[in-house]
């Protein structure tokens, strides 16, 4: 079955400093989804990508799909105390399975002050 | 407004025994979906409705139902509890099956299997 594969697991970062974390489908995506996680929290979504090579921006966020569509990033500039939390990808690959997020493992962001 | 929310928020059962687990969508939301979210790993798709019908299932044994009711609400049933499932629950709504603006989660329901 469909599997999204999400590095780093961890990363710990000063505050300041940039903060990446990446994902791979092992199969196309229809789009995939962003989604944060705060310490005890549930998931609240931050941003959906569609397009082949599409790049967003939300104030210090940016998010990138791929040109084929299996991969993504997410990146942090600068970043605040406030960003602590697990940063998760989730994609669809669409068809029959509309509503169906496959989410990846998550990278934990821990950011020092 | 109120936001998707889940009943109970936490729940302790033990082996063997059956579970109700209770979600009400954002108003005027008509998809509900379950997600399993075992400690330190990313939610796993359980079932989705949507105009109280079955529209998805993931990889879950028969243990685990659930179904919609008329006013968009969901209930997740999971049967022959395993001290495997102790998890958090999620209940994600949505306005229709494919959303282009995210999913909104609830707070989840803790469950513990003992």
């Amino acid at each position: 079955g469909q599997q999204v594969m999400q590095i780093p697991q961890y990363q710990h970062v000063q505050e300041g400093e940039d903060f990446t974390t990446y994902c791979n489908s092992s199969t196309t995506l229809s789009n995939i989804q962003w989604y944060k996680q705060r310490p005890g929290g549930h998931p609240v979504f931050l941003i959906q990508l569609v397009k082949s090579g599409e790049v967003k921006k939300q104030k210090r966020l940016t998010f990138q799909f791929g040109e084929a569509k299996k991969n993504s990033s997410l990146h942090i500039t600068a970043t605040q105390t406030t960003d602590v939390g697990t940063y998760f990808c989730a994609g669809k690959t669409g068809g029959t399975s509309y509503g169906k997020l496959t989410f990846g493992q998550g990278t934990i962001l821990t950011v020092h002050p | 407004d109120a936001g998707v929310t889940q009943s109970p928020t936490h729940l302790i059962k033990t082996r063997g025994q059956q579970v109700t687990l209770r979600c009400s969508p954002i108003s005027g939301h008509k998809s509900v979906s379950w997600y399993q979210q075992v400690l330190g790993q990313g939610p796993q798709f359980i079932f989705q409705y949507y105009e109280k019908e079955e529209r998805g299932r993931g990889n879950f044994p028969d243990r685990f139902s659930a179904r919609q009711f008329p006013n968009y609400s969901s209930e997740l049933n999971v049967n022959a509890l395993l001290l495997g499932d102790s998890a958090l629950y999620l209940c994600a709504s949505s306005f229709n099956m494919d959303s282009n603006y995210g999913y909104t989660f609830g707070s989840g329901t803790r469950l513990t299997v003992v």
